[in-house]
């Protein structure tokens, strides 16, 4: 399978504060990459679909300008919480998708904390 | 309703036995079906991927899919406490558009 990685791995931060976390796809080019959310014993949300040089779209109820999401290249996209609250603290799960059947293989994901 | 439908178990099973997951669907324009394993505090591993009826066999996976009843399974042979995890079932209505997931199913495989 492909792979993918994200960093940090875990992250604390406190409230207000900002917090990027970095998808990169290692051994495939992703032009499209997606950005969940996973609260403990449910399942994925989507977040954002974002594809390489152009805007992210979000999913209806995401805040974009909470939630920024940068797809760079083909095997980088950043998201960055801004202004961070403890409502915030999930676990940040990206994938980016592969040809030439379009499957998505997913990172390792990011646990955020904000205090 | 939700889209996909996936009971969350816990599912337990005797060490050497066949592990069985089913999801059901209601938006008939699903085409491509997934089947994602995922540890705890881990991204989803990609396990199958299949955008026919009929059944497909990887080691000791095995995904079937019924277009027709809007149901799609996964089975596992021979299962290992390793395949204790959360299975979880994705579909998209075509290559390259979102997953739309199951709630995931927790499976234990007790030695």
């Amino acid at each position: 399978g492909a792979v993918v990685s994200q960093h940090p791995s875990r992250v604390i931060c406190k409230s207000g504060t900002s917090v990027k976390i970095e998808c990169r796809s290692l051994d495939f080019q992703a032009t499209t990459m997606f950005w969940y959310r996973q609260f403990p014993k449910q399942s994925l949300m989507l977040m954002a679909t974002s594809n390489e040089g152009s805007k992210a779209t979000y999913e209806q109820g995401v805040e974009k300008d909470k939630f920024l999401i940068n797809h760079a290249s083909l095997t980088l996209s950043t998201l960055t919480v801004t202004s961070a609250h403890p409502e915030d603290s999930s676990f940040y799960i990206c994938s980016g998708e592969r040809g030439p059947y379009n499957e998505q293989f997913f990172g390792p994901g990011t646990r955020l904390t904000v205090l | 309703q939700k889209e996909v439908e996936q009971d969350p178990g816990p599912l337990s099973v005797p060490e050497g036995a066949i592990v069985s997951l089913n999801c059901t669907y209601s938006n008939s324009a699903f085409q491509y079906f997934m089947w994602y394993r995922q540890y705890s505090r881990k991204g989803p591993e990609l396990l199958m991927y299949t955008y026919s009826s009929g059944n497909k066999e990887d080691g000791r996976f095995t995904a079937q899919v019924d277009k027709s009843s809007k149901y799609i399974s996964l089975f596992i042979r021979d299962s290992q406490p390793s395949d204790s995890a959360t299975y979880l079932c994705a579909m998209s209505v075509g290559a390259g558009n979102k997953l739309t997931f199951g709630g995931g199913t927790r499976v234990l495989v007790k030695p």
